[in-house]
């Protein structure tokens, strides 16, 4: 059972680009969730995603920035125009369901997407 | 607004001691309590996940507790090794996780 898979794991991208982050749950899970870890800095929620639907986007800066999960492939970070302070780590996780509930709670993290903006 | 704060920030330890690793946070309406590992420039490492409804879990050397009243759990991690040095996050959930800024430990040799 593979984990948690996120590709590009380095992508560069000169100001005013696109940056597109892909990342495949975990077999079985069908939760999704992006966080953003900036240099010196701790992890900072994004968004969390079931297929289809954006469950909560509270931590998705207002501009330029769009996730979705579709029914079929991966989930998507897209930045838009990107600028130098969109230099990080981004991170993806997967839980799975749990009897009762939507999620277990329990993460398990991707190696994460280096972005690099020139 | 959940915070959640981890002391101290880093910690340098002799091989063989024991870790000693604290998390707080401030809204005691969690669902569960996680730490993991994060070693320079790669992901995040589940290491325990704690129920809101548990005490503590163990696993090998590591064993964290939570006490949900007072909104702190503890890494103990027993007999420290070389290869345990890395950056130890603690997170709260629910369900996206709040994570604490880490302790960076090193075990010296």
């Amino acid at each position: 059972n593979a984990g948690v898979m996120q590709n590009p794991r380095h992508l560069v991208r000169r100001r005013g680009q696109e940056a597109r982050l892909r990342c495949s749950p975990m077999k079985g899970h069908s939760h999704v969730y992006w966080y953003r870890q900036l240099p010196e800095e701790g992890l900072k929620f994004m968004v969390y995603l079931q297929k289809e639907n954006i469950i909560d986007e509270s931590g998705m800066p207002k501009e330029r920035f769009s996730a979705e999960f579709p029914k079929e492939g991966p989930s998507i970070l897209r930045i838009q125009q990107v600028v130098r302070g969109d230099s990080a780590a981004y991170f993806c996780a997967s839980s799975p369901p749990a009897s009762g509930g939507p999620t277990t709670g329990e993460l398990f993290f991707g190696e994460g997407s280096r972005l690099t903006v020139l | 607004k959940q915070e959640v704060t981890q002391i101290p920030a880093a910690l340098s330890v002799p091989e063989g001691e024991n870790l000693v690793l604290n998390c707080s946070f401030t809204d005691s309406a969690i669902y569960n309590l996680q730490w993991f590992r994060q070693d320079p420039g790669k992901g995040l490492t589940s290491l325990l996940l704690i129920q809101s409804s548990q005490r503590e879990q163990t696993s090998g050397r590591l064993n964290a507790s939570l006490d949900k009243s007072s909104g702190r759990s503890t890494l103990y991690i027993a007999a420290s090794q070389p290869g345990d040095s890395a950056t130890y996050l603690c997170a709260v959930s629910p369900p996206e996780l709040s994570f604490g800024a880490g302790t960076t430990v090193t075990v010296r040799a």
